[in-house]
């Protein structure tokens, strides 16, 4: 069974506007990666956050982690047309590999 | 460009052929995997090679044989597939070290349609 699981499943959002995608997973993990995918492309890895991290940003994108509730918020700032793609998060169990949700597909329309 | 590359990008075949993937990493990554990515499902885990020795099969069908010659260098060799094997074959690489599982680099993939 999938470990990460996405929420919302479709985002559809003006140019300009935030969009927050969450992730919920099952297991004690080692870290937590989101990953962006344009469409029929490969995955691009955007950040990740460690088990002993509670918030960690890139350019527009801030992550939080909470491992007591086993969950992960992806937020993307002042979002742009070319953010349209999907998102998803891996959780990293402990010795284990990487494990993929279904991820979110964001729509920015300009 | 992430240092990651598939070939080739599209492949229709029948289900009696053999064909294979090819994938290339410039990085000097020490792990490489194999990812099938079907329509509304998440991405699954095939193979996984670290330091040129498959350390996790998935239970994937035999039909699907991989090969790592070295470590920049992974295939997929396909035989006698199923329509329901057609989906995006995606290759990634990355370095593992005691730390924990780290960012995984992916190439564009491979489009498999089988009639």
């Amino acid at each position: 069974s999938q470990q990460g699981e996405e929420d919302p499943q479709a985002l559809s959002i003006q140019e300009g506007e935030n969009a927050t995608m969450n992730c919920s997973y099952k297991t004690s993990i080692n870290n937590l990666q989101w990953y962006r995918q344009n469409s029929g492309r490969g995955l691009v890895h955007l950040i990740l956050i460690r088990s002993n991290e509670r918030e960690k940003h890139s350019g527009r994108l801030r992550v939080t982690l909470d491992t007591s509730k086993k969950s992960s918020s992806l937020l993307i700032t002042a979002s742009r047309a070319a953010d349209t793609a999907s998102y998803f998060c891996a959780t990293v169990p402990y010795g284990n590999k990487l494990v993929f949700g279904a991820g979110t597909i964001l729509r920015v329309k300009s | 460009e992430t240092g990651v590359t598939q070939t080739p990008r599209h492949l229709v075949m029948g289900m009696t052929n053999k064909k294979s993937l090819k994938c290339e990493q410039h990085l000097g990554h020490n792990a490489m995997y194999w990812y099938k990515q079907s329509a509304k499902k998440p991405l699954e885990l095939m193979f996984v090679y670290s330091l040129e020795e498959r350390v996790e099969n998935n239970s994937v069908p035999s039909r699907f044989s991989p090969e790592c010659p070295n470590s920049s260098h992974l295939f997929l060799h396909l035989h006698t597939l199923q329509p329901e094997d057609s989906a995006l074959y995606l290759c990634a690489s990355s370095q593992e070290g005691q730390g924990g599982v780290n960012e995984q680099f992916f190439g564009p993939g491979t489009r498999l349609t089988v009639l």
